[in-house]
């Protein structure tokens, strides 16, 4: 079974740091991009940034440019996401999601082929920011 | 950007019912265009890509239609556990936005 497993609710104050993961699993983790949506309170949905384990291309949403940091670590089939000071803003539900591909020619290609829309979701970390 | 715009904000409708509901697009996005179905407390749920076509285990029921700015996806006979908010999505362009949602209560 496919799954993206986070890591679980964390409370902070403003201005510490941060770092939740998703960890993939049944299914080849370096092969599919791995994208993040926040989900502030009561509110829509926004994408945040996406990165391809394989080689850890990242891509950022020029409203989270600069805001967050995402990473992986492919030999743990794990995606994280990181902030170096926290605002009361960043207060939300993170989601992490496995990007759906096209068939590629070759596994060699794998990294091009793929859709900015989310096939599996993670089960989602609530990050609560308060003094 | 592409802005997407749902309505209605809230639909209500008892169980058998059909429901309708509409996402735009501020400028065409051809066929591009998710749907996703989020639950009280849970993750997002991939129902319909492409504006049509029904992701791997969704119900025959949820259909969806359109094209260029305007989409829209239906819900026949309506079950009771189809009360959730649905979301569409772009898929054009970089980076992807969401519509800001429709409710769907079912009576």
């Amino acid at each position: 079974e496919v799954q993206l497993v986070q890591s679980g609710a964390e409370v902070k104050k403003p201005g510490e740091s941060l770092k939740i993961s998703c960890k993939g699993s049944g299914y080849s983790f370096t092969t599919y991009w791995i994208g993040w949506v926040r989900q502030m309170p009561g509110k829509g949905l926004e994408w945040m940034g996406i990165i391809y384990p394989g080689d850890s291309e990242t891509r950022y949403s020029p409203s989270f440019q600069g805001q967050v940091s995402i990473s992986v670590d492919k030999s743990i089939s794990t995606a994280y996401l990181q902030w170096s000071s926290l605002k009361a803003s960043d207060t939300a539900i993170h989601y992490c999601g496995r990007l759906a591909v096209a068939p590629a020619p070759s596994p060699a290609l794998a990294k091009n082929y793929y859709y900015y829309f989310m096939d599996v979701w993670g089960t989602g970390t609530t990050v609560a920011v308060s003094s | 950007e592409f802005v997407l715009t749902q309505s209605p904000a809230t639909l209500s409708l008892s169980p058998g019912e059909r429901a309708i509901l509409s996402c735009r697009a501020s400028q065409s996005i051809s066929n591009y265009l998710v749907w996703y179905q989020q639950k009280p407390g849970q993750a997002p749920r991939l129902l319909i890509y492409d504006a049509s076509n029904r992701a791997t285990g969704v119900p025959a029921r949820f259909s969806g239609s359109g094209s260029g700015t305007d989409f829209t996806l239906a819900i026949s006979s309506l079950e009771p556990e189809d009360s959730a908010v649905y979301y569409c999505q772009q898929r054009r362009t970089w980076p992807p936005s969401f519509g800001q949602g429709t409710r769907l209560e079912i009576k």
